[in-house]
């Protein structure tokens, strides 16, 4: 079974500081990993994806993240945060699942907090 | 741009009543999906489906656990009985066409069982 691990349940950086969330996984199959943000009180939004093209995926508002394969890693990356950043980020997994459809396994997420 | 919605943004009942979460995907999307986040706990997977029947489902979705797509907009989650534990904020997700692993997901309803 796919799992994902995120280090780190709460991190808090200063404004205009290096954001990293810290995410490991689990496949036995070449994964498909996402990047996903929660706003309080809103739903889940994608930030990015890995899907087996570039290793280095660029997402929205200035989040990228690398896959790297050796450490089973794909930690997001942001150079300098703002404090609109301040949200719930989930790591998540893609299971193919044969016949349709993919189930995503999430880790548990990380809260940023961005201070001034 | 098109999203998810679901109704209602809040659901109270009590324990033992049958709920129906509602929600509206993606129009052009055949993949669907439901999760679940316990207050403080990670999102979990319920169940997919596609092509009007279910294509996956966890050890959470036991029988007491419904889902219908019962016209060409609407998906929804019968929970029959609740109990307290059910008590989550569930999101609905639909995706494109196969391949497209990108789900997009909807605001959430709030169920609180008590």
């Amino acid at each position: 079974a796919q799992s994902v691990t995120q280090l780190g349940s709460h991190v808090s950086v200063s404004e205009g500081a290096l954001v990293l969330l810290r995410c490991n996984y689990s496949s036995s199959v070449p994964p498909y990993l996402f990047w996903y943000v929660q706003y309080p009180n809103q739903g889940l939004q994608l930030l990015l994806k890995y899907t087996s093209a570039a290793t280095l995926v660029k997402g929205i508002n200035g989040f990228e993240a690398e896959f790297k394969k050796s450490e089973t890693s794909f930690h997001l990356t942001k150079p300098s945060a703002h404090m609109s950043d301040a949200a719930e980020y989930f790591c998540a997994v893609s299971d193919l699942v044969t016949g349709g459809g993919n189930k995503l396994t999430f880790g548990t997420g990380t809260q940023l907090k961005v201070e001034l | 741009e098109p999203e998810v919605t679901q109704t209602p943004s809040h659901q109270v009942t009590q324990m033992g009543q049958e709920v129906i979460l509602r929600c509206v995907p993606i129009s052009n999307h055949l993949y669907f999906y439901w999760y679940r986040q316990i207050l403080g706990q990670k999102v979990e997977f319920l169940v997919s489906f596609y092509n009007n029947e279910i294509s996956e489902k966890s050890e959470i979705f036991d029988d007491q656990f419904s889902v219908e797509r019962p016209d060409g907009s609407n998906f929804t989650l019968k929970i029959r009985s609740t109990k307290l534990e059910d008590s989550a904020m569930y999101f609905c997700a639909s995706s494109g066409t196969s391949g497209s692993h990108e789900q997009f997901f909807g605001p959430g309803t709030r169920l609180t069982v008590l």
